[in-house]
C-alpha cells in the first residue's frame, strides 16, 4: 500500500465549477501538509500549507485536513481555465527520512491532472 | 527574487556520456533536494543535503552524485548515462523539517 494515495484523474470541469481534490494517506506521523499546483513543463509550485487537522482558505481555494480519517481535501471555488495544472498533495513529519540523517522526507501523491474549460 | 533556477532547461545525451545538473538557491536554505518526475510515477527523491558539505541518498540515487560546497549550489552528477535516466529533473530547498519545499522549473533529460 502507497503511503499516499492520490486520484489521477484526469478531472475536467466547466469554468465556474466548484472543483475537490482529495489524498488519502497510512502513515499517521504526518503533521504537515501541502498543495502544490504544476503547470505543464513548470516545477511544483506551492499552493496551500497547513499544520494538523482544520480547514485553511485563500482566496478561492481552501485546503481541509482530517487526521482522524487521514484524509485531505483541496477545494476550488469559482474555477477558471487559468486553474488547468496537475495538482499535487505533499506532507511530512519532523522525523521522516530516507537516508542516515533526518531532515522532514516530503511524501507526495502521484497528481491529479485538472482541466476547466471555458 | 530567483528563488530556485536550475540549468540547463533541456538536453540530449548519449548513452555513456557524462553530465552535470546544475542547481543554485537565493533563499539562504540550508536543505536542498534533487526529485525526478516521470509520467505517472510522482516524484522520486534522488539525493538530499541539509547543509553544506553534508549529502545522503533518497530513494532512487543510483547512477547519481551529488556534492554540496556552498550552501547556494547543489549540482547533480550522471555517470555514464543510460536511457533508463531520461526524465524531468527538479531541484528544490527549504528551510528546514515540516517546511514547504520549493522548486525549481525543472531539466528535461533524454538519452538515446
Amino acid at each position: 500500500q502507497k503511503e499516499v494515495e492520490q486520484d489521477p484523474g484526469p478531472l475536467s470541469v466547466p469554468e465556474g465549477a466548484i472543483v475537490s481534490l482529495n489524498c488519502t494517506y497510512s502513515n499517521s506521523a504526518f503533521q504537515y501538509f501541502m498543495w502544490y499546483r504544476q503547470y505543464s513543463r513548470k516545477g511544483p509550485e506551492l499552493l496551500m500549507y497547513t499544520y494538523s487537522s482544520g480547514n485553511k482558505e485563500d482566496g478561492r481555494f481552501t485546503a481541509q485536513v482530517d487526521k482522524s480519517s487521514k484524509y485531505i481535501s483541496l477545494f476550488i471555488r469559482d474555477s477558471q481555465p487559468s486553474d488547468s495544472a496537475t495538482y499535487l498533495c505533499a506532507m511530512t513529519s519532523l522525523s521522516a527520512n530516507a537516508g542516515g540523517t533526518s531532515y522532514g522526507k516530503l511524501t507526495f501523491g502521484q497528481g491529479t491532472i485538472l482541466t476547466v474549460h471555458p | 527574487n530567483a528563488g530556485v533556477t536550475q540549468t540547463p532547461k533541456f538536453r540530449i545525451l548519449k548513452i555513456g556520456q557524462s553530465m552535470t545538473l546544475q542547481c543554485a538557491q537565493d533563499m539562504n536554505h540550508n536543505y536542498m533536494y534533487w526529485y525526478r518526475q516521470d509520467p505517472g510515477m510522482g516524484l522520486k527523491l534522488i539525493y538530499y543535503s541539509v547543509g553544506a558539505g553534508i549529502t545522503d541518498k533518497g530513494e532512487v540515487p543510483n547512477g547519481y552524485n551529488v556534492s554540496r560546497s556552498t550552501t547556494e549550489d547543489f549540482p547533480l552528477r550522471l555517470e555514464l548515462a543510460a536511457p533508463s535516466q531520461t526524465s524531468v529533473y527538479f531541484c528544490a530547498s527549504n528551510t528546514g523539517k515540516g517546511q514547504p519545499q520549493h522548486f525549481g522549473d525543472g531539466t528535461r533529460l533524454s538519452i538515446l
